[in-house]
Parts: C-alpha cells; sequence; structure tokens
C-alpha cells in the first residue's frame, strides 16, 4: 500500500501570501493518479487538481499542482480568504484502491 | 450536472450492520466510465476510502475492511449501497460517497454522519 505523507500539518499564513504544500509517496506514483481536494468544516471535499497538474472545472487559477514520483506539490499564489481550509492529497494505485494524506490545514496567521 | 445524496440510519447499534444508500442524479450510473465510492471520515480526522463498484456489479475494496463491507449496485434506481457489518464505536464517521473518475474523485455527496452506540 503507498502512503501518503503531507507536510506541514499546518500552515499559518496571511491573506495575500503564497502557499505551498507538500505530498510524499512511499513509493512511486503515477502522475495521471495524483489529486488534490479542499475541505472546508462541515462540507464534503472539492477536487481541485488531478493528474498532479490539472485544474478541475471552476477552480481559479492561483492554485497549481506539480510534482511526479515521490514528490508533489499544491501551490497557492496568493491567498483568498476562502482558501483557509484542509487540504488532502490521494493517489489511486496499482493495486485497487485509493489512499489520501493525512491533511495540510492552512489557518489564518 | 451530477448530484449525490446518501440515505440511511444515523445511529446503529453496536455489532449490528450499517446501511446506507447514495440516489444518483444527473446522470446515468449504468452509463459506464466511472466506479461508484464510498469514503468516510472520522470525527476530526482524514479522509479513509471504503471501496467502489462499477455498474457492473464488480467491486474493489479496502483491504482493511474488506471482510466487513459489501458494496452493491441497483442501475434501475441509479443507487449504490453500503453495508458495513459487525460496527464499533470506531465506525463512528460521517461517510460520503462519490463519483470515481480515472483515480479521482470530481462528484460527492454531502456526506451523513452514522453514529454506532447502544
Amino acid at each position: 500500500e503507498i502512503v501518503l505523507t503531507q507536510s506541514p500539518g499546518t500552515l499559518s499564513l496571511s491573506p495575500g501570501e503564497r502557499a505551498t504544500l507538500s505530498c510524499r509517496a512511499s513509493q512511486s506514483v503515477s502522475s495521471s493518479y495524483l489529486a488534490w481536494y479542499q475541505q472546508k468544516p462541515g462540507q464534503a471535499p472539492r477536487l481541485l487538481i488531478y493528474g498532479a497538474s490539472s485544474r478541475a472545472t471552476g477552480i481559479p487559477d492561483r492554485f497549481s499542482g506539480s510534482g511526479s514520483g515521490t514528490d508533489f506539490t499544491l501551490t497557492i499564489s496568493r491567498l483568498e480568504p476562502e482558501d483557509f481550509a484542509v487540504y488532502y492529497c490521494q493517489q489511486y494505485g496499482s493495486s485497487p484502491g485509493l489512499t489520501f494524506g493525512g491533511g495540510t490545514k492552512v489557518e489564518i496567521k | 450536472q451530477v448530484q449525490l445524496q446518501e440515505s440511511g440510519p444515523g445511529l446503529v447499534k453496536p455489532s449490528q450492520t450499517l446501511s446506507l444508500t447514495c440516489t444518483v442524479s444527473g446522470g446515468s450510473i449504468s452509463s459506464g466510465g466511472y466506479y461508484w465510492s464510498w469514503i468516510r471520515q472520522h470525527p476530526g480526522k482524514g479522509l479513509e476510502w471504503i471501496g467502489y463498484i462499477y455498474y457492473s456489479g464488480s467491486t474493489y475494496y479496502n483491504p482493511s475492511l474488506k471482510s466487513r463491507v459489501t458494496i452493491s449496485v441497483d442501475t434501475s434506481k441509479n443507487q449504490f449501497s453500503l453495508k458495513l457489518s459487525s460496527v464499533t464505536a470506531a465506525d463512528t464517521a460521517v461517510y460520503y460517497c462519490a463519483r470515481n473518475k480515472g483515480g479521482y474523485l470530481d462528484y460527492w455527496g454531502q456526506g451523513t454522519l452514522v453514529t454506532v452506540s447502544s
């Protein structure tokens, strides 16, 4: 089973700042099968990025994804007030199944 | 616009079977091309994939839950369902259904809290 480790656990930033979130896999992950989600309190997760770098429908271009192999990054270029949330990476593995990272909380500094 | 809605009891007794249904609207499960997933989130914790099903009935389960999980599909009602047997307090969670498109989850239900308690 592939384990995804997200860091940092919490990121304290101010609106307008740049956020860089990391997702590290225990084994190489196909870029086609790496996704990022945003979750706000009391809501279901929302797909942001799929295929490591493709934005989902309606996602602003301040969100970008990059990386390959075992290291992936979600970048929010300039934080808006609505971006403060928890972010999860997720991979789809060769052995059937999905696994999620533990999440990074982006909080207002 | 595809929409998913979970339904089922919010309270289940220990050792009993948790049963939830996800109703899909705005698209047909039997059109193919997607898997239909269940995911759960323990209170204040991260996300855990439970399993998914194809419209044909093919299923894939999380190995850690496989012995207790059954996912089924009813294409005539455009629904898929989750059964989790022998529940304990550790199964208390928000349960989500979602559409799995090529390995990622593009549409989610709003989630339903299931509490296991006597």
